[in-house]
C-alpha cells in the first residue's frame, strides 16, 4: 500500500508552472528521511528526477525543482512542455515499515 | 557509468518459483544497500525487499514476506531475489534498484504468474 499521498493528476497549459504535492508522516519524510521524484513515461522504467529533497541528476532541466518541509515534499514544474506528460512518484523511507515507500503517483496532464 | 540490469523474468504458474537477478557495474557494489521494487500492470510502485550492503540485514513488504528472499553475492556484483508461492497478484515488472544516496534503477524484467 501506498504510505505517501500525491494529488492524483495535474493539469496546466504549456508554459505553466504546476506543483505536485507528496504527504506523508512523522516516520517518513517527517522524520528527515530523504525524498526522491521520478518521472515515469508510458512502457518505460521510472527515471530519476530530483534525488535528496533538491537535487538535480545531470542531465535533468532546471524546470524541474523539489523542496520538503514538514511531514511533505513538493515537485514544481516551470516552464510546462508537452513531454512532461508523464505520470510522477515521490519516494522516501520508512522506518515503521522498515522499508522504502512510495507515493500514490500523479499523471500530469499539459493542456 | 552506474548501469543495474535485470534478468530472469518470464511465464510462471500459480505456485511456482523464479529467479530474478541483478548485474551490477560502475559502482562499487558492496557498499551499497539494494532493493527490489516492483509494479503491478497500470499500477503504482511497490517496494518489494532491501538488503544491506553486506547482506546481513534483509527487510521485506509484508506483501511477499515468507515467500521472496532476497541476497547478493559481492563478489559476481549480482542482486538476487529468489520468489516462491508466487500468486497472480505478483505479476508486474521488478526493478533492481540501489537505494542509498544517488538512486539508480534498472529497466526491469516482466514477471507474469498464471492462474
Amino acid at each position: 500500500q501506498s504510505v505517501l499521498t500525491q494529488p492524483p493528476s495535474v493539469s496546466g497549459a504549456p508554459g505553466q508552472r504546476v506543483t505536485i504535492s507528496c504527504t506523508g508522516s512523522s516516520s517518513n519524510i517527517g522524520a528527515g528521511y530523504d525524498v526522491h521524484w521520478y518521472q515515469q513515461l508510458p512502457g518505460t522504467a521510472p527515471k530519476l528526477l530530483i534525488y535528496g529533497n533538491s537535487n538535480r541528476p545531470s542531465g535533468v532541466p532546471d524546470r524541474f525543482s523539489g523542496s520538503k518541509s514538514g511531514t511533505s515534499a513538493s515537485l514544481a514544474i516551470t516552464g510546462l512542455q508537452a513531454e512532461d506528460e508523464a505520470d510522477y512518484y515521490c519516494q522516501s523511507y520508512d522506518s515503521s515499515l522498515s522499508g522504502y515507500v512510495f507515493g500514490t503517483g500523479t499523471r500530469v496532464a499539459v493542456l | 557509468e552506474v548501469r543495474l540490469v535485470e534478468s530472469g523474468g518470464g511465464l510462471v504458474q500459480s505456485g511456482g518459483s523464479l529467479r530474478l537477478s541483478c548485474a551490477a557495474s560502475g559502482f562499487t557494489f558492496s557498499s551499497y544497500a539494494m532493493s527490489w521494487v516492483r509494479q503491478a500492470p497500470g499500477k503504482g510502485l511497490e517496494w518489494v525487499s532491501g538488503i544491506s550492503g553486506s547482506g546481513g540485514s534483509t527487510n521485506y513488504a509484508d506483501s511477499v514476506r515468507g515467500r521472496f528472499t532476497i541476497s547478493r553475492d559481492n563478489s559476481r556484483n549480482t542482486l538476487y531475489l529468489q520468489m516462491n508461492s508466487l500468486r497472480a497478484e505478483d505479476t508486474a515488472a521488478y526493478y533492481c534498484a540501489k537505494t542509498q544516496l544517488i538512486p539508480v534503477w534498472g529497466q526491469g524484467t516482466l514477471v507474469t504468474v498464471s492462474s
